[in-house]
């Protein structure tokens, strides 16, 4: 069975502070996927990245990084710098097929960001 | 705009009631997917359909159904609306090509049932 976990259900930074979001998830499968999604406050889920399980090389896109860790089964996303409009609910999920489904959704973590 | 439209936008029904979500999915996508977000549950999948066929099922009521017709729209069915169907209902679809299985979401139907 697959699961993802993101431990914290709330966290609260001030503008310009650097947040990592945690991402922990369970598969028996070799080959699978990893997303991670925002849902700002108006609500619509809004992707923004994926990771293939034979790619463990790190991330940067702006002010976003993604730390992926087989050893740890992790998937961590960090925002350098925060700004308010970063605030939003953000999504980690897993997919173990290729064609998309079995689509699983961590709780989400709900990121306040205070100017 | 992602692409994939969703209507209605804001629903208000009573119990008891059957309402009907619908979805476009994004040009050239076969796969529809729903989701089901309330408040206690997260995003709880519910069913896929690539062109046409039901693909795969999750923690979708026996009240609930959907489909998806031969111009790849769907749509959600819910059926006998209880207070706790009160939730936001996505839409997503996708290409279904190898590798390709980002899911793009629509802006979700919100359902209020009072």
């Amino acid at each position: 069975a697959q699961k993802v976990t993101q431990a914290q259900t709330e966290i609260s930074v001030v503008e310009k502070e650097d947040v990592t979001l945690d991402c922990v998830y369970e598969t028996r499968d070799t080959t699978y996927y990893l997303f991670w999604y925002k849902q700002p406050p108006s609500g619509e889920l809004v992707f923004l990245i994926r990771r293939n399980s034979f790619d463990e090389q790190n991330e940067i896109s702006g002010r976003y990084s993604w730390n992926f860790q087989k050893s740890t089964s992790s998937f961590n996303f960090t925002i350098t710098a925060s700004q308010v409009v970063d605030s939003a609910v953000y999504f980690c999920a897993l997919s173990a097929d290729n064609y998309g489904q079995n689509f699983v959704f961590g709780p989400g973590t709900r990121l306040s960001v205070l100017p | 705009d992602s692409g994939v439209t969703q209507t209605p936008k804001h629903l208000i029904t009573a119990t008891g009631q059957r309402v009907t979500l619908r979805c476009s999915p994004r040009s050239g996508d076969l796969s529809v997917y729903w989701y089901q977000q309330s408040l206690d549950q997260g995003l709880q999948f519910l069913i896929q359909y690539y062109n046409g066929e039901e693909r795969a099922k999750g923690n979708i009521l026996e009240r609930f159904s959907a489909q998806q017709f031969p111009d790849l729209h769907s749509e959600l069915n819910l059926s006998s609306l209880e207070l706790g169907d009160s939730a936001l209902y996505f839409c997503a679809s996708s290409v279904e090509r190898p590798g390709a299985n980002v899911l793009t979401f629509g802006a979700g139907s919100r359902l209020t049932v009072l």
